[in-house]
């Protein structure tokens, strides 16, 4: 079975510029996430979607970050426009559901997009 | 201030030797405790996941233990290889979905 696909892997731009960073999830899963991850650090939750829903964006900072969910399978993650603190690994997971305990919310990561602005 | 602190930083070890990383956590009540590996360029990969009512976990040649009363989870890995070689991340979940994580201990393994 498929994991979490990404892309792309890396992607190099200068600031102002647009990007756009794109997820598909294991088969099945209806819940979505987006994390960044800076150097050293562990991941923080940027937005979650239950399907289509985006359910939780209280840490996307909207005025330049924004991401759908249109069919409630694969999702886009964009910023616009991107500042050289962008720089960082975005992470897509995806999780059976948000609830229902250990197995059913865990959540399988993909494999990044390291995102570095010049 | 993060409520997940993870030590140490980073550790070296030779291959065949055993080490264990902290992670001491200020999140209560929790759902559970996760620790993950994280190789470079990778996303992070789930080892072990315990309830606040279990104590150890094992997953091949990794044991993790949780104290809920001291708020302390430690991951021990036995005979290293070198494919140990990354960071490993202790991950509070707060509920259902919202995890806190450390910020991960970097291990190499050298031959």
């Amino acid at each position: 079975e498929a994991g979490v696909v990404q892309s792309p892997r890396y992607k190099i731009i200068e600031k102002k510029q647009p990007v756009a960073f794109w997820c598909n999830p294991i088969s099945g899963h209806n819940t979505l996430y987006w994390y960044l991850q800076n150097l050293g650090q562990g991941p923080e939750l940027l937005i979650r979607y239950e399907n289509e829903e985006a359910v939780d964006d209280s840490q996307l900072p909207k005025d330049r970050f924004s991401a759908e969910r249109l069919k409630g399978v694969d999702s886009t993650l964009k910023i616009q426009p991107a500042e050289l603190g962008d720089s960082a690994v975005y992470l897509c997971a995806s999780s059976l559901a948000s609830g229902g305990g250990g197995f059913y919310n865990e959540q399988f990561f993909g494999p990044g997009t390291r995102l570095t602005v010049l | 201030k993060n409520q997940v602190e993870q030590s140490p930083q980073s550790l070296i070890i030779l291959e065949g030797k055993n080490c264990t990383l902290q992670c001491n956590y200020t999140v209560s009540p929790f759902s559970n405790l996760r620790w993950y590996k994280q190789d470079t360029g990778r996303g992070p990969v789930s080892l072990t996941i315990m309830t606040f009512s279990e104590n150890t976990k094992s997953n091949g040649r990794y044991t993790a233990t949780l104290d809920a009363d001291t708020k302390q989870s430690s991951l021990h890995i036995t005979a290293s290889q070198l494919s140990d070689s990354a960071s490993y991340i202790c991950v509070v979940s707060l509920n259902d979905y919202k995890l806190s994580f450390g910020a991960g201990t970097t291990v190499t393994v050298r031959a």
